[in-house]
This record gives structure tokens, sequence and C-alpha cells, in this order.
């Protein structure tokens, strides 16, 4: 069973507006931690954001936050005032056990396009 | 620049060579993890290594085989190469998580595989 589902294979945007990707998770672990990662043309992975399952509060960072609903199983980034230096794929991943190294499972990715 | 190097960047190989892909954690860190992204994919996790010891597998073929050396640098072998698996491979590495650290993995700019 997919445990990251990004249904959201495109998305536009229009420079200096906000877009939201879409990220739901599955897992029955209590303990797990949501990150994103952003891989520009160039390919690099570059981590944005991180929301663990008991952070009371939506994570943020800059420009980007993290709407967190837990009951929904949902971990949708939001990126406010677009630039055209965001278009990326954009991709949503999960640890289980939140408490050790485990390996990250990505999603398939979401490629933001930001449109002067 | 995130500290992991990884080499070579770019390899061209035929169909059932083998080729070696190194990685360089970044320092201190001791979690090495190898993910494979194949065109237009997500990254698929393949192994992870934890201070010289495989800590988990992933969706690892037996052609493929890893390893991580006291220094903590790692290298994949991936031998009898087919043209699927043509790919870019990420090394990432982790810090042990506790306090502020989220357990981000921090990646490498990847090696990418052409078998032709």
């Amino acid at each position: 069973a997919q445990k990251i589902t990004q249904t959201q294979p495109g998305m536009f945007v229009q420079e200096k507006e906000a877009v939201t990707l879409d990220c739901t998770y599955d897992t029955s672990d209590p303990s797990y931690g949501l990150f994103w990662y952003k891989q520009p043309s160039s390919g690099e992975m570059i981590f944005l954001i991180y929301q663990g399952s008991y952070d009371q509060q939506n994570a943020t960072e800059g420009r980007y936050s993290l709407n967190f609903q837990k009951a929904r199983k949902s971990a949708n980034l939001v990126i406010s005032a677009s630039q055209l230096g965001d278009s990326a794929m954009y991709f949503c991943a999960m640890r289980e056990r939140n408490s050790g190294n485990t390996p990250l499972v990505f999603g398939k990715g979401t490629r933001l396009s930001v449109i002067a | 620049d995130s500290g992991v190097t990884q080499t070579p960047k770019h390899l061209i190989t035929a169909t059932g060579q083998r080729v070696t892909l190194r990685c360089s954690p970044r320092s201190g860190d001791l979690s090495v993890y190898w993910y494979q992204q194949s065109l237009d994919q997500g990254l698929q996790f393949l192994i992870q290594y934890y201070n010289g010891e495989e800590r988990a597998k992933g969706n690892i073929l037996e052609r493929f085989s890893a390893q991580q050396f006291p220094d903590l640098h790692s290298e994949l072998n991936l031998s009898s190469l087919e043209l699927g698996d043509s790919a870019l491979y990420f090394c990432a590495s982790s810090a042990v998580i506790g306090g502020p650290n989220t357990g981000e993995l921090f990646f490498g700019e990847g090696s990418r595989l052409t078998v032709l």
C-alpha cells in the first residue's frame, strides 16, 4: 500500500500568488515525521520543512508552511508569494517510528511551475 | 552545499557491466541511505547503513550491493547492468535524532547512471 500520496502530478501558479501542494499519508504508527523536499531541474534534493506527529503547531519556515491535519492524515505544503525560482518538483516524505534513524518514504512528487 | 559528496556525478556504461558509486556523508553523520530515482519518478529507497552495519533494506535488487566502511563512507555496487537501471542514484546521510535535530536527510547531488 502506498504510504505517501501526492495526487497532483503538476501545478501552475502565478508569480506572487500562494499555492498548496497536497500530500496524504498512511501509517498506524503514532510517532512519525513528515518532510517536504524541493528538487529543482539541477537535480539536488533540498529539505524545506518538517512536521512531527506530536507537534501541536503547524510548522513554518519562511515562505513555506505545512498545513498538518492529523485526523485527515494530510500534510499539505503551502508556499506563499510564489517566485519563479520555486519552479521545481516537490516531494512529500514520511518517516515512521520517528524516534530512530529510519528511512524516509517519498511520494511521487508534484511538479510546480510558476508563471510570470 | 549539503556536505554529502557523491562520485562520479555522471557515468555511462554498457549493459552487463558493473559500476561502483561512492558516497561520503556529512561529517559526524553515522547513517547513510541510498535511493534510486528513475525518470520522472519519486525516490525509491534501496538500503541504509548505520555506523558500518546494514540497518534497513528496501527495494534493492540482488544484483546491487552496498557497504559502509569504518571511515563511514559508503559504496553502492551495481552489477550485470540493464537498461532499466539507468537512473539518478542519491546518497543521503542523517545525524542521530534528538534535541532540535529533526532527522532530515541531507542529500548528495546524485550520480546519474546511463546504461546503453
